[in-house]
């Protein structure tokens, strides 16, 4: 079945610089990757998501990038800000068994001012 | 407002003592899922729903039932509830498409002592 890796698990950097979160997954036939934002005590949120017939997809100061060959996609968020801090999930499915969306393990992202 | 409401939001009960988490969303979706979120294990699949009365194991489904009786509703049973249950719950449901992810409930934390 399909597994799904991400990379770190917790992340600090000094608010206005980068962030960058990675994923792997192993099933091939996944074709949709979203990603998810849960602050503290809230529930997870779409934030962005990509389709495998693109390469890379931009909202304002998130980003996320996919490589289908090497099977992996990351998330870049640029200019961090305080309200940015939080744990980001990714997740990979194939729409077909769109019911089977498997998670990454988290990535809690704090961001220093 | 398109949401996914869960029931309760906390709970507290004791071991073998049955127990049903209702969920229900008004967004007319095929696919509805539950999930259990534990500190670093990230979001693990119980099970899910591709429409009324198609419902299908996820990763995690022992100890648990489910039923969708009504497009709606996808309540969580938990028949003779156990401590390594206690965890958070998340409900989430999405379009047939696949695309445009889950929408998540606002979760129930469950305690079993």
């Amino acid at each position: 079945g399909e597994n799904v890796e991400q990379h770190p698990s917790t992340l600090s950097v000094q608010e206005g610089d980068s962030a960058v979160i990675k994923c792997t997954y192993s099933d091939s036939a996944s074709n949709y990757f979203p990603w998810y934002k849960q602050e503290l005590g809230k529930r997870p949120q779409l934030i962005i998501d990509i389709r495998s017939n693109v390469g890379e997809k931009k909202d304002q100061r998130i980003a996320v990038t996919l490589n289908k060959t090497a099977k992996h996609f990351s998330l870049h968020i640029t200019e961090t800000q305080p309200e940015d801090s939080a744990v980001y999930f990714c997740a990979a499915s194939r729409p077909s068994s769109a019911s089977k969306i498997i998670f990454g393990s988290g990535t809690r992202l704090s961001i220093r001012p | 407002e398109a949401q996914v409401t869960q029931n309760p939001r906390y709970l507290i009960t004791v071991t073998g003592k049955k127990l049903t988490v209702t969920c229900s969303q008004n967004m007319n979706h095929e696919y509805m899922s539950w999930y259990r979120q534990d500190p670093g294990l990230g979001l693990r699949q119980i099970y899910y729903s591709m429409n009324v009365e198609v419902t299908d194991k996820g990763d995690v489904p022992e100890g648990y039932k489910v039923s969708r009786k009504e497009k709606r509703n996808f309540p969580l049973i938990l028949e003779s509830p156990s401590p390594n249950q206690t965890s958070l719950y998340f409900c989430a449901s999405s379009a047939k498409t696949g695309f445009g992810g889950y929408t998540f409930g606002s979760g129930t934390r469950l305690t079993v002592v």
